[in-house]
């Protein structure tokens, strides 16, 4: 079975930081694309960021392009999104999806609470 | 970036009715067109990939149509369970990837 479980969640002062982390398993890891996709509260769904099964392709959404890095580590079966300089419209839910056929959400975490207050 | 227009923005519907929900992208975007569920308080689930396909797993009364700039997800039977909110998602060519607003859909 397909699983995806994000952690690192929680409170962040803005300016501050935090690593969010999705770890798969039930699939072979490295052959799959990995997405971050947000929702802020009461709100829909916004695309943030990409990275290739190989780490090769990485795309981001303006909104986070300078202050957000994703990166992986397939020995370890995880993609991790680091968050720096978060501001208040940060705050949000962060699923990580896998990526089927290039274009396909097939597969979501539960999702990791972020909070970015002072 | 490729924007995507859901309508309505809600609906009311009753158990056993047929309903449908629009999504019309600013450009075309061949059938690079995902719909997905979400029930409140949990992950959203693919629900029809590629504009037409059937998500394994998911009932036959879903279905998708449409390629192009103009996307339709239907329900043919409304049941208990298909109370949620409901959101298109193009993934057309290198990212930015886009979602519609959502669509809600209450019991009437």
């Amino acid at each position: 079975e397909v699983q995806l479980v994000e952690s690192g969640g929680g409170l962040v002062q803005p300016g501050g930081s935090l690593r969010l982390s999705c770890a798969g398993s039930g699939f072979t890891f490295s052959a799959y694309g990995i997405n971050w996709v947000r929702q802020a509260p009461g709100k829909g769904l916004e695309w943030v960021s990409y990275i290739s099964g190989s780490g090769s392709a990485i795309y981001y959404a303006d909104s986070v392009k300078g202050r957000f890095t994703i990166s992986r580590d397939n020995a370890k079966n995880s993609v991790f999104l680091q968050m720096n300089s978060p501001r208040a419209e940060d705050t949000a839910i962060y699923y990580c999806t896998r990526i089927e056929m290039i274009t396909i959400f097939d597969n979501w975490g539960q999702g990791t609470l972020v909070t970015v207050s002072s | 970036d490729i924007q995507l227009t859901q309508s309505p923005s809600s609906l009311s519907a009753s158990f056993g009715d047929r309903v449908t929900i629009t999504c019309r992208s600013s450009q075309r975007i061949d059938k690079y067109l995902n719909w997905y569920q979400q029930k409140p308080g949990k992950a959203p689930k693919l629900l029809i990939y590629s504009a037409s396909n059937l998500q394994s797993g998911v009932p036959s009364r879903f279905s998708g149509s449409g390629s192009g700039t103009d996307f339709t997800l239907t329900i043919s039977s409304l049941q208990p369970e298909d109370f949620a909110t409901y959101y298109c998602q193009q993934s057309y060519n290198t990212p930015p990837w886009t979602f519609g607003q959502g669509t809600r859909v209450e019991v009437k």
